[in-house]
């Protein structure tokens, strides 16, 4: 119940395509979704995070849809760039508490 | 900007050897985090810590420990380090009144255990 699952674990598109990237979750108590991002020898980095009152969520490139009756959300990165190209794992939380359940993660790769 | 700052980038132990992995965050954090990364699991929890002096385990915590004795620093402790604990420790820091899963990680430790 506490599962984050994320598909696909590797994705490769060509340079102005979109990637698309999801997951679902079980646990409807979760009320935080974020994507964080992460580049090779980094930590993640907060990306973008949707909360479950709303069905998308935009910021500039990258855009949060979110299903609730279905319990999935997804990231779509428009025009994909080659500097996209990074692990992206979704995540959930539930206000109040101290855990994150993450995803297994996505390596994209963008081809220039 | 938030800094989260984990000393030690890559060690290199052996089997049996008590390990330590310090982080060190700038902003007054109260709440700080251990995650391990592995390929394929994503990040699972390992121990965290609400206050100074304050820790409670993740979802991982056999075979690892934790000090907080200040604020600001939040230390990972393998008491006899084995091969399957070779992997990639990230640290993370939230502030107070800021979503559950919002987190600023450190850059990593990645531990190799012969």
């Amino acid at each position: 119940q506490q599962q984050v699952k994320q598909s696909p674990q590797s994705l490769i598109v060509q340079k102005g395509g979109i990637s698309i990237i999801n997951c679902a979750y079980e646990n409807t108590a979760f009320d935080y979704f974020p994507w964080y991002q992460q580049f090779p020898g980094k930590g993640p980095a907060l990306l973008i995070a949707i909360r479950p009152d709303v069905s998308e969520k935009k910021e500039g490139r990258f855009t949060i849809s979110f299903n609730k009756s279905a319990k999935q959300f997804s990231l779509h990165i428009m025009d994909s760039q080659p500097g996209d190209s990074a692990t992206y794992f979704c995540a959930a939380s539930k206000d109040g508490g101290f855990k994150t359940i993450f995803g297994a993660g996505t390596r994209l790769f963008v081809k220039a | 900007d938030v800094k989260v700052t984990q000393s030690s980038r890559y060690l290199v132990k052996r089997t049996g050897e008590k390990v330590f992995l310090e982080c060190v965050q700038d902003m007054d954090h109260e709440n700080m985090f251990w995650y391990r990364q592995d390929p394929g699991l994503g990040l699972r929890l390992i121990y965290f810590s609400y206050d100074v002096k304050m820790k409670e385990k993740g979802d991982i915590p056999e075979g690892y420990s934790v000090s907080r004795e200040k604020k600001e620093r939040f230390s990972l402790i393998l008491e006899s380090a084995s091969t399957n604990q070779t992997s990639m420790y990230l640290c993370a820091s939230r502030a107070p009144g800021l979503a559950a899963g919002e987190l600023f990680f450190g850059e990593g430790s990645r531990l190799t255990v012969l």
